[in-house]
């Protein structure tokens, strides 16, 4: 059973540009949640999807934005691409509505801006 | 609203000693899910343990225990006989899974070296 799966594990981009990262879920899990993650810093929440909608947000620009596909597999894009956006983008599934059962991260993909 | 403090940036451990990693929380909902995750270098957030609000008894996981302090609002891991391989960052986490507000929430994490 394959678990959180993302892609690419690395990237650079030039100002101003662009990204998209791309996460599967663990097989079973339905929500999915994007975290950002800056050098010796604790990961910070981006968004959720649920049920293809983003179901609720962190505190981040328009600039990020998200997709969810049938299959529960997700997009995060980035916009408009800032020195200050180079960091660990981190992927974790979960089952909706429950708390005892932990979020499965994937490796995550290092995005540096340059 | 919901917070998470570890309040040590780094600790240095003797291999085979044990280590408790402190963690204290903030939330006024009744119904919680705490949880430990190890950073190693290569980035991947890998789940250690986790306790629900309303365990009666403290999570255990091999070598991994949590001290569930719930008057406290504290979660400490303890990590008994360390190996080299334990030196990594270490992140207290709490998801409170309200409506439609679910969520991990992390702390700043702690950088554990073990020493040979």
């Amino acid at each position: 059973d394959a678990g959180v799966t993302q892609s690419p594990t690395h990237l650079i981009k030039t100002r101003g540009q662009q990204v998209t990262l791309r996460c599967s879920p663990k097989s079973g899990h339905d929500t999915v949640s994007w975290y950002q993650q800056a050098l010796g810093q604790g990961p910070q929440f981006i968004f959720q999807y649920y049920e293809e909608e983003e179901r609720q947000r962190g505190n981040f620009p328009d600039r990020f934005s998200g997709h969810q596909f049938p299959n529960y597999s997700s997009e995060l894009n980035v916009n408009a691409l800032l020195l200050g956006d180079s960091a660990l983008y981190l992927c974790a599934s979960s089952s909706a509505g429950t708390a005892n059962t932990e979020a499965f991260f994937g490796q995550g993909t290092r995005l540096t801006v340059v | 609203a919901q917070k998470i403090t570890q309040t040590q940036p780094g600790m240095f451990v003797q291999e085979k000693e044990a280590v408790t990693l402190d963690c204290t929380y903030d939330t006024s909902d009744p119904s919680y899910g705490l949880f430990w995750y190890k950073q190693p270098s290569s980035g991947e957030m890998i789940f250690l343990i986790y306790q629900g609000s309303y365990d009666q008894q403290n999570a255990t996981e091999g070598r991994y225990s949590l001290n569930f302090q719930k008057a406290r609002k504290s979660a400490n891991l303890v990590i008994s006989a360390s190996q080299l391989g334990d030196s990594a960052m270490y992140f207290c986490a709490m998801r409170v899974p309200m409506n439609r507000d679910d969520k991990i929430i992390f702390g700043k994490g702690t950088r554990l070296h073990i020493l040979p």
